[in-house]
């Protein structure tokens, strides 16, 4: 059974902490993804990495960063916490190739508030 | 500006009726499209998809149609059950790279 785990549920942090949120999966996927999840606005990609310590911008990239250093652990950071960035944070992962492959599976989420 | 969109914010059905969630998309080099349903609290988990070869596609209860000329795709739900009450997301690739575009969303309730 597929799985991918986030480290918390639910984050609470104050503006300008440093926070971390990881992920694990352990179905061998070589492509892993960070997502924020916004009401009315969907899921929007903040980064995604296709192989161990390659990472590529998405659409929301600002003010974070990520680590990939170990193929099933995928890191995302936010450098300064600010209030705008109380989110649902996603991460998801999915095999590289076309059709079925475009399938991801995600995690259950990080509920992050910034206060 | 957003490249796939579901303009539905909220749906609501009586169980046992046809549900249809809408989503429109203006890239028209998306050639694979999928379809993800989200309770709260809990990560989305993939639902159904459609290749830009086909024009529907059918699991079950689920249904999804394309129609590539007026790049529209719509999500049927028959019968639906108060277990599909959820959040609805549309997403969509292009061939460059495995990264799916989402749509914002469709909060569907089935009544009992």
């Amino acid at each position: 059974d597929v799985k991918v785990t986030q480290s918390s549920r639910y984050l609470v942090k104050r503006t300008g902490e440093k926070v971390f949120l990881e992920c694990v999966q352990d179905m061998d996927h070589e492509n892993m993804f960070w997502y924020r999840q916004d009401p009315g606005l969907g899921l929007r990609l903040i980064y995604f990495s296709y192989d161990v310590k390659m990472k590529e911008k998405g659409d929301i990239p600002e003010g974070y960063s990520v680590s990939r250093e170990k193929k099933e652990r995928f890191s995302l950071i936010l450098e300064s916490a600010s209030t705008n960035q109380t989110s649902m944070y996603l991460c998801a992962s999915s095999l590289p190739g076309a059709g079925v492959f475009y399938e991801q599976y995600f995690g259950p989420g990080t509920r992050l508030t910034v206060t | 500006d957003q490249q796939v969109k579901q303009n539905s914010p909220s749906l609501s059905v009586q169980e046992g009726r046809i549900s249809i969630l809408n989503c429109d998309y203006t890239n028209s080099m998306f050639d694979y499209f999928l379809w993800y349903k989200k309770y709260p609290a809990e990560g989305p988990t993939f639902l159904i998809s459609i290749s830009s070869i086909k024009d529907k596609n059918e699991d079950g209860r689920f249904t999804v149609f394309l129609n590539k000329s007026a790049k529209h795709l719509s999500l049927h739900i028959v019968p639906s059950q108060p277990g599909d009450s959820a959040v609805y997301f549309c997403a969509a690739t292009d061939n460059a790279g495995n990264m799916l575009t989402f749509g914002g969303g469709t909060r569907l309730m089935v009544k009992p």
